[in-house]
């Protein structure tokens, strides 16, 4: 497609049911970046992939959320046991090597808002 | 850490009065710095980018700076309108990573 897609955009769910969440990236970009954000808050980095490999994964709050990526596309993002301090609206973004630190820019999705009840 | 600190919001102005949001950086070296805009129901979008010292951002009328000495990159533009009132992140690269700053909420009254 012609942007980053991302689904639901909307997840209502209960506390302690497991989530998916999915983004597809522009077609051709490597680079694939989950954040999340919180009302009235920036931006909280999750995971990062290079192809369908995390180096960075190092944002992820706790065991219980975990990404995968296949095919260097689609990528899902899983919470498991939701618990309400999980509501959030979850961005995903891709560019095309990884490397805004070379004036890359980024391309985001609408998001996924997600209320744990 | 490399970090970000942004002005903090919302910041309320009427139409066509003169817009300034603070940015501040630190990084080791000359990261390229960013504003980045979040419209009502849309996703985030890059509004405009500097590479190096001294360079200038433009675009829809936003201009930032990137201004070594002082470590910042100021977006400001010269007449607002009701169709600007958005969210601005300002964010520096860092390797493969973008640090983001908190974001200002803007409010543009008619």
């Amino acid at each position: 497609g012609a942007g980053v897609s991302q689904s639901p955009s909307n997840k209502v769910t209960e506390k302690g049911k497991d989530v998916e969440l999915r983004c597809d990236p522009i077609s051709g970009h490597t680079a694939l970046y989950w954040y999340r954000q919180s009302l009235g808050q920036g931006l909280e980095f999750l995971i990062y992939f290079q192809g369908n490999s995390a180096p960075d994964k190092s944002g992820l709050p706790s065991d219980r959320f975990s990404a995968e990526r296949t095919g260097g596309s689609v990528s899902t993002l899983t919470i498991q046991r939701t618990q309400q301090e999980d509501s959030a609206v979850y961005l995903c973004a891709s560019s095309y090597q990884g490397s805004p630190a070379t004036n890359e820019k980024l391309f985001f999705g609408s998001g996924t808002q997600l209320s744990v009840l | 850490g490399d970090s970000v600190t942004q002005m903090e919001g919302p910041v309320t102005l009427s139409e066509e009065a003169f817009l300034t949001i603070n940015c501040t950086y630190t990084a080791t070296g000359y990261p390229s710095l960013f504003w980045y805009v979040q419209y009502p129901g849309e996703g985030l979008q890059l509004l405009l980018k500097a590479t190096k010292a001294d360079d200038k951002g433009s675009n829809k009328g936003f201009e930032a700076t990137y201004r070594k000495e002082t470590t910042s990159f100021h977006l400001e533009k010269g007449s607002v309108q009701v169709s600007d009132s958005a969210v601005y992140f300002c964010a520096l690269g860092s390797n493969y990573q973008l640090i983001w700053g908190a974001g200002t909420k803007l409010i543009i009254k008619p």
